[in-house]
């Protein structure tokens, strides 16, 4: 029962240097987000899609892309890593039935990837 | 622009007290507010949501109110334990948009 797989869950980057943070979820979810956590400050979204092969932009995309081309996989990239992008970040799911949107966004998480960039 | 605001970012209780974790916010389209719970190297997971046509919703140790003439909620855990320590985040949403807006969080800390 393993939810939200975030790997890996350290890294260490140099500046300029590239990676992904690959997001794996078993519950058939539609819906999967990407966030951001910094001292002080809520999650911000980064990235979402709502459903396999679609993305869309969040609060903060600017220096990340994302790719969706299997449902349960959500990935997220740094092309070319800043110190201002040291953070912990975390993948999350939910589900939505139907087309009919509604209700409270309960999301699933995963434990995070603490991303240093030197 | 701040939309929910946890102003305060910690919160010390004895054992066995009740703990009151307030939240803010600004935008009067939210339909529903939810509550997360967060330990230290894990991500947040679920604890308590509330709809906008509530005041009040219970569940075990954890009771969220709304007061939304104040855009005020507040989450209240009887009796406290060890085990709350956590960070709480405050969140919501409108109906129809998937987008969670959150708070900063609130560091509670349960002394023995």
């Amino acid at each position: 029962n393993a939810g939200v797989t975030q790997t890996p869950k350290f890294r260490v980057l140099k500046t300029g240097q590239s990676m992904t943070l690959l997001c794996a979820q078993d519950m058939n979810h539609e819906y999967m987000y990407w966030y951001r956590q910094d001292p002080g400050m809520g999650l911000r979204l980064i990235h979402y899609s709502v459903g396999e092969g679609t993305t869309a932009k969040g609060e903060v995309p600017d220096g990340y892309n994302v790719s969706r081309l299997k449902k349960q996989n959500f990935l997220l990239g740094l092309e070319s890593a800043a110190p201002s992008q040291t953070s912990v970040y975390f993948c999350a799911s939910s589900y939505r039935a139907g087309r009919v949107i509604s209700g409270a966004n309960v999301l699933t998480f995963g434990a995070g990837s603490r991303l240093t960039v030197l | 622009d701040q939309q929910v605001k946890q102003n305060s970012p910690s919160l010390s209780v004895q054992e066995g007290r009740i703990s009151i974790l307030n939240c803010d916010y600004t935008n009067s389209m939210f339909d529903y507010f939810l509550w997360y719970k967060k330990y230290p190297a894990e991500g947040p997971t679920f604890l308590i949501s509330i709809s906008s046509i509530k005041d009040k919703n219970e569940d075990g140790r954890f009771t969220v109110f709304l007061n939304k003439s104040a855009k005020h909620l507040s989450l209240h855990i009887v009796p406290s334990q060890p085990g709350d320590s956590a960070v709480y985040f405050c969140a919501a949403n409108m109906d129809s948009n998937y987008q969670l807006i959150w708070g900063a969080g609130t560091k509670l800390i349960i002394k023995p």
